[in-house]
């Protein structure tokens, strides 16, 4: 079965980091962009990053640029979003989600992982 | 950025219905255009891809039309597993964007 498993999320103070990890199993991990999605609890969708099969391409919205590093390592199937700096409106679940090609659709995501930033 | 708005917010419908959903972008995305059900506590799962491309596996009931700025999403007899939040997402052009979401509740 194709799963994405997210995993990393805690609570953090404000101006803090963390590093998130998505473990992908069952697919050819290196054929796919994988990207991170968050929502806030009760509130919509909201894309963050993205990056391509083998790393060389990579995208962030404007509210990750500079603050969030996209990664992957192939070898061990996941992809990774570093996070630091965070802000109380950092708090959300992240998803993270695959991509067959440019312009296609999230046709497989996790179950999220759980970021709240507090003091 | 794409903007896409969605309506309504929420919908109350009974089992059996025929319930549209509706997703307007704020200019032209040829049809790069998904539409994805997310239930309490889960990641969103794919229905629709460009437009109106129903995934695998996914009921006939569903499906999706539309192209350019305007799209729907139909549902032609609801059936109880299909309570739940419904979103459309442009992926014509970074950021991709999504709909604020449709809840469907069980009137």
């Amino acid at each position: 079965e194709v799963q994405l498993v997210e995993s990393g999320g805690a609570l953090v103070q404000p101006g803090g980091s963390l590093r998130l990890s998505c473990v992908a199993s069952e697919f050819t991990f290196s054929s796919y962009w994988l990207h991170w999605v968050r929502q806030v609890p009760g509130k919509g969708l909201v894309w963050i990053s993205r990056i391509n099969g083998d790393g060389s391409i990579t995208n962030y919205a404007d509210s990750a640029k500079g603050r969030f590093t996209i990664s992957r390592d192939n070898a061990k199937n996941t992809v990774y979003l570093q996070m630091n700096n965070l802000r109380a409106d950092d708090t959300a679940v992240y998803y993270c989600a695959r991509v067959w090609a440019a312009r296609q659709p999230f046709d497989q995501w996790g179950q999220g992982t759980l970021v709240t930033v507090s003091s | 950025d794409i903007q896409m708005t969605q309506s309504p917010s929420t919908v109350s419908a009974s089992v059996g219905d025929r319930v549209t959903i509706t997703c307007r972008a704020s200019q032209g995305i040829s049809s790069w255009l998904a539409w994805y059900q997310q239930k309490p506590g889960k990641g969103p799962k794919l229905l629709i891809y460009e437009a109106s491309s129903l995934k695998g596996g996914v009921p006939s009931r569903f499906s999706g039309s539309g192209s350019g700025t305007d799209f729907t999403l139909t549902i032609s007899s609801l059936q109880p597993e299909d309570f739940a939040t419904y979103y459309c997402q442009q992926s014509n052009s970074l950021p991709f964007t999504f709909g604020q979401g449709t809840k469907l509740e069980i009137k």
